[in-house]
């Protein structure tokens, strides 16, 4: 069975300066897709970024991007230039080719300092 | 595009009330549904997977008499609360998917707050 492990609870960053959380899978498979979801105190999940396994190259969306290493079955998020309105849980998700279920982790929340 | 909107957002009734919440796909014909529930700081449960036209699939240990789901049409879930008591009392969350397997993403509702008293 997959799981999706984020071993930071909680994460803290100034306004302005970059921030990398961390979550790894583990999975028999060699065809699925990874997924970064944001959730705010207003509680709806927002989609961050998401990758495909058989791409090589790491997803890009503007500030947030991601260091896909599938050999070493990590999937990392990078927030650069963090702002206030980043703030929230971070949950990453994998997602299988044949299954369409997510399997989510547990999260790490994510505060940024004025 | 791929907006899902799930009513009401909040609801507080007494023990013993069944409660309705809809899912819609408001642009987009969701071919699955998702319900799912969250405890306090908690991440995400899955409850049950719906698709149009045919029965859920529950998740172990998710009572099916207790939590009805019913997806009627490509634009529509609902989940009946049958007979709430106080622990039910949870956030609930919907999504929907375009189709049931590819890098189709999962697109949420903003979620109910159910206070059962």
């Amino acid at each position: 069975a997959q799981t999706v492990t984020q071993s930071q609870p909680e994460m803290s960053v100034q306004e302005a300066e970059t921030v990398t959380l961390s979550c790894t899978y583990d999975t028999s498979e060699s065809d699925y897709y990874l997924f970064w979801y944001k959730q705010p105190p207003s509680r709806q999940m927002i989609l961050v970024i998401r990758q495909e396994a058989y791409k090589q190259q790491n997803a890009t969306e503007n500030r947030f991007s991601v260091n896909f290493q599938k050999a070493a079955k990590s999937f990392s998020l990078k927030i650069s230039d963090s702002q206030l309105g980043d703030a929230a849980m971070y949950f990453c998700a994998y997602r299988g080719l044949s299954n369409y279920q997510l399997i989510w982790g547990a999260g790490t929340k994510l505060i940024i300092k004025p | 595009g791929a907006v899902v909107s799930q009513h009401p957002s909040r609801v507080i009734c007494k023990s013993g009330t069944s409660v309705k919440i809809e899912c819609r796909s408001l642009d987009f014909q969701a071919t699955t549904m998702f319900w799912y529930r969250q405890f306090p700081k908690q991440s995400l449960m899955l409850m049950a997977t719906s698709n149009e036209g045919s029965k859920a699939t529950y998740e172990q240990g998710v009572e099916k008499d207790k939590f009805l789901i019913n997806h009627a049409s490509l634009t529509l879930s609902t989940l009946t609360v049958t007979s709430a008591h106080p622990e039910d009392s949870s956030f609930y969350i919907c999504s929907a998917s375009r189709g049931r397997v590819g890098n189709q993403p999962q697109h949420f509702g903003d979620g109910t707050r159910l206070s059962i008293l």
